[in-house]
């Protein structure tokens, strides 16, 4: 089925433990995103990719690194996790124009 | 600075009745505003959205409705359904400067729950 695919499902870190969070998009779209989830947060971005080949900070960017490694796939890397990186990932994606995203099932990230 | 609110942290209603969710913002530059819908350990999806030219727009039993002079929109869903029992997400655009690119502000969410 056509959509954003995210990779792992869920993952248990320890402290200073590196990952990264794949993702990747069957809809030819230009633009993927990375939000994270915490309870009374909503939704904040932490990078994207306008287009393939640029990427760019957004509210939360602190502790993570990204790579857009085609038009395909956007992957966002921590270093050197944290506790206060526990929380829920999500990937997702849309055409040039336009605000209607498309969103990944997410990623469940613990750091213990 | 908090650019898109939702001030509900939940909203109770029982089937067949009105559900109204409500959003405010602060950036008079947002030109585009949506609504997702989300489920436990499920992605975010699309439901609705309103340019800021228009004042509403309905979808099935889906409304937006936009006062600009207020900042503010609500999403009405009549009749409710106890399957609409989600968290809702307002959120917001704005046109950079280059034209390509809309990266979306969220508000917080409400979570609704259809009674049957």
């Amino acid at each position: 089925n056509a959509g954003v695919t995210q990779t792992p499902k869920f993952q248990v870190l320890k402290t200073g433990q590196s990952m990264t969070l794949q993702c990747a998009q069957d809809m030819n779209h230009n633009s993927m995103y990375w939000y994270r989830q915490d309870p009374g947060m909503g939704l904040r971005l932490i990078y994207y990719s306008a287009s393939e080949g640029t990427t760019d900070k957004g509210e939360v960017p602190n502790g993570y690194n990204v790579s857009r490694l085609n038009k395909r796939e956007f992957s966002l890397r921590l270093e050197s996790a944290a506790p206060s990186q526990t929380s829920v990932y999500f990937c997702a994606s849309k055409v040039i124009r336009g605000s209607r995203y498309t969103f990944g099932s997410g990623t469940r990230l613990t750091v213990v | 600075d908090q650019q898109v609110k939702q001030n509900s942290p939940s909203l109770s209603v029982q089937e067949g009745r009105i559900s109204i969710l409500n959003c405010d913002y602060t950036n008079s530059m947002f030109d585009y505003f949506l609504w997702y819908k989300k489920y436990p350990a499920e992605g975010p999806t699309f439901l609705i959205s309103i340019s800021s030219i228009k004042d509403k727009n309905e979808d099935g039993r889906f409304t937006v409705f936009l006062n600009k002079s207020a900042k503010h929109l609500s999403l009405h869903i009549v009749p409710s359904q106890p399957g609409d029992s989600a968290v809702y997400f307002c959120a917001a655009s704005v046109e950079d400067s280059g034209g390509s690119n809309y990266k979306l502000t969220f508000g917080k969410g409400t979570l609704l729950t259809v009674n049957p």
